[in-house]
């Protein structure tokens, strides 16, 4: 089973809100992943955890902050955000850091 | 750094027809290389991967073979379907990060 799932699927959010996404994969990966994709560009890398703990953090605004909180669970909290924050936020997995990953199907944010 | 450079899309092709997407990269040392799919309104697949010089991944009848005297690691299919119609991203891993090219988009009309 090679799968990753997201929740929710679409979250339409104002700016002054706050909510979270939600990532889960149950096949033992030890590296998690979350990434930003804006229409007609390739995802762009926003956090790595490795074995549960934060190990990349690539310049990422505050209003975005990662939690994980087991090894199969991987949570973005989001506040305060912007309409340019609206985007595709994909989750990835892998068996170690720096191996192949394996993609969630993301969760479409619109911020307005 | 590392880097990756695909060929500007989109690709357009009609049902059956022999599909190529270049894929080009820069890294120092010989880094896994990947093809990712990615169909309208989902998330990024392995298509498929290669991790040694001369490696040769396949899966769905896609193949690529991992050229290191040209560092290239180009796409092929030879025949394609309309459900082939997506974006591929090549990439490359680096320490612990993937580098991704910037997409080619494939339409294949009936």
């Amino acid at each position: 089973d090679t799968e990753v799932t997201q929740t929710p699927k679409h979250l339409v959010m104002g700016m002054t809100n706050k909510k979270s996404l939600k990532c889960e994969q149950h096949m033992g990966h030890r590296a998690m992943y979350w990434y930003k994709q804006k229409a007609k560009k390739p995802p762009e890398l926003m956090f790595v955890y490795s074995y549960e703990k934060l190990s990349i953090n690539e310049s990422v605004p505050s209003r975005f902050s990662p939690e994980c909180p087991n090894s199969s669970l991987l949570n973005l909290h989001l506040h305060a955000l912007q309409p340019e924050d609206s985007a595709l936020y994909l989750c990835a997995s892998s068996p170690f850091s720096g191996y192949e990953q394996y993609f969630g199907p993301g969760t479409r944010l619109t911020v307005t | 750094g590392n880097s990756v450079t695909q060929m500007e899309g989109p690709v357009t092709l009609s049902e059956e027809a022999f599909l190529t997407i270049n894929c080009t990269y820069t890294a120092t040392g010989y880094p896994s290389l990947f093809w990712y799919v990615q169909y309208p309104g989902e998330g990024l697949q392995l298509l498929l991967k290669a991790t040694k010089a001369d490696d040769k991944g396949s899966n769905k009848g896609f193949e690529a073979t991992y050229r290191k005297e040209t560092t290239s690691f180009h796409l092929e299919k030879g025949s394609v379907q309309v459900s082939d119609s997506a974006v591929y991203f090549c990439a490359l891993r680096g320490y612990s990060t993937l580098t991704f090219g910037k997409g080619t988009m494939l339409l294949v009309s009936p």
